[in-house]
């Protein structure tokens, strides 16, 4: 079974510009989270999406956007990039969202996203 | 939210056992308690999860004592490979998706 994969790997943007990151969970799962991580904030939860609806979102300014599609893969936006969002974007997948505690997430290798 | 407690790092050598010890005070009847293990530039990877006692798997082991406050990763003989971030979770689903603290960085050493 395919892991959940990530596009780009790598990107190069600069300030002021908008970025577009791609997510594909696991076959049959049907959540999927989007999470920031830096060396100075750790892993942050940005938010979660389940059938194509928003379920929960973190504490992150209305820059940072995304949706999922029918057959649940994933995109984020982040518009007018600042440095600071130079950070890894990582992808998880579950199977359910939010109701069950044994639950598993995941995750992709991440898009490492550099703005200068 | 339960709030975890871990030590920021630890240091090992190849063929020992380690154990990390997370404190969670707070936690609830419903939480479950669960370990991902992280490499540079990768997500994590899921280790194990648990409710209560001990839970064991082809990587590692689990242990809850009763009161369920504190949890215990055991990691048997440990290789140069298991060099990793290791971050305890606790709570149900949609609430470990909004933090998993500063986990543990364990350095293994030849």
């Amino acid at each position: 079974k395919a892991g959940v994969t990530q596009t780009p790997r790598y990107l190069i943007k600069t300030r002021g510009q908008q970025v577009t990151l791609s997510c594909s969970p696991i076959s049959g799962h049907r959540s999927v989270s989007w999470y920031q991580q830096t060396p100075g904030q750790g892993l942050q939860f940005l938010f979660e999406y389940f059938s194509e609806t928003q379920r929960n979102k973190g504490n992150f300014p209305g820059r940072f956007s995304g949706r999922q599609f029918s057959n649940s893969r994933s995109e984020m936006n982040v518009s007018t990039l600042e440095l600071g969002d130079s950070a890894l974007y990582l992808c998880a997948s579950s199977l359910l969202a939010g109701s069950t505690s044994t639950d598993t997430q995941y995750f992709g290798p991440g898009t490492r996203l550099t703005v200068l | 939210l339960a709030k975890t407690t871990q030590p920021v790092s630890m240091d090992s050598y190849e063929g020992q056992e380690v154990n990390i010890t997370c404190s969670h005070n707070n936690i609830a009847t419903n939480d479950y308690i669960t370990w991902y293990q992280q490499f540079p530039s990768q997500g994590p990877r899921f280790i194990i999860q648990g409710y209560k006692t001990k839970v064991t798997n082809e990587v590692a082991s689990l242990f809850i004592p009763a009161d369920r406050k504190s949890s215990t990763l055991s990691l048997p003989r440990v290789s140069l490979s298991d060099t990793a971030v290791y971050y305890c979770l606790v709570g149900r689903s949609n609430d470990y998706k909004l933090s998993f603290g500063a986990g543990t960085t364990v350095t293994v050493r030849a």
